[in-house]
């Protein structure tokens, strides 16, 4: 079975400074998709970022970007021009492109930032 | 905007109980989930369906089962509920097509006392 481990509880990063969280996982696989969720106080699940394991470029929404090493099995999210909005929980998970179990998605234990003003 | 609702915020109920954890989505989706959630372990799938009628056991089905009636509810049953139950339950939807990402509910605080 496919785990994923963030080896980093909690995090601080000073507002407008840059932030790295770190995820690595295991698999046999070599299609699958990975995924960071962040978690606000609100408790509502929002995908920030997607990527295909069989796309080399790493993927990129606005300010979150990530590092993707599939040789490594390390998938870690920055977050650039931190903003006070972006302490939440972060959540790494793992998707197997094979239909089953369709769609369920491995995760992490969390990563807790912080945003200091 | 793709809507999963969650019946209730928080729920408290005893033990021994049979308790009903519900979830709509308004998106058509085929596939649904039921998570839960707890401090250093992350989210763990408990079921999901991915048609009518269809369910499939995650890797902690044990002192649970759902039902999904129709498309668009889901619904997470504690058929005898424990202490140990207590805990975020979260549900979530997406389409039944490869890569699709998942979407989630509020979730459900769920206290067993």
């Amino acid at each position: 079975a496919q785990t994923v481990t963030q080896s980093q509880p909690e995090m601080s990063v000073q507002e407008a400074e840059t932030v790295t969280l770190s995820c690595t996982y295991d698999t046999s696989e070599s299609d699958y998709y990975l995924f960071w969720y962040k978690q606000p106080p609100s408790r509502q699940m929002i995908l920030v970022i997607r990527q295909e394991a069989y796309k080399q470029q790493n993927a990129t929404e606005n300010r979150f970007s990530v590092n993707f090493q599939k040789a490594a099995k390390s998938f870690s999210l920055k977050i650039s021009d931190s903003q006070l909005g972006d302490a939440a929980m972060y959540f790494c998970a793992y998707r197997s492109a094979d239909p089953a179990p369709l769609g369920a998605l491995r995760f992490g234990a969390g990563t807790r930032l912080t945003v200091k003003p | 905007d793709v809507k999963v609702t969650q019946s209730s915020r928080y729920l408290v109920k005893r033990t021994g109980e049979k308790v009903f954890l519900e979830c709509v989505q308004d998106m058509d989706h085929e596939n649904m989930f039921w998570y839960r959630q707890d401090p250093g372990l992350g989210l763990r799938l408990i079921y999901f369906s991915y048609d009518v009628k269809m369910k499939e056991k995650g890797d902690i089905p044990e002192g649970y089962s759902v039902s999904r009636e129709k498309k668009e509810r889901f619904s997470l049953i504690l058929e005898s509920a424990s202490t140990n139950q207590t805990s975020m339950y979260l549900c979530a939807s997406s389409f039944g097509v490869r890569g699709q990402p998942q979407h989630f509910g509020d979730g459900t605080r769920l206290s067993i006392l």
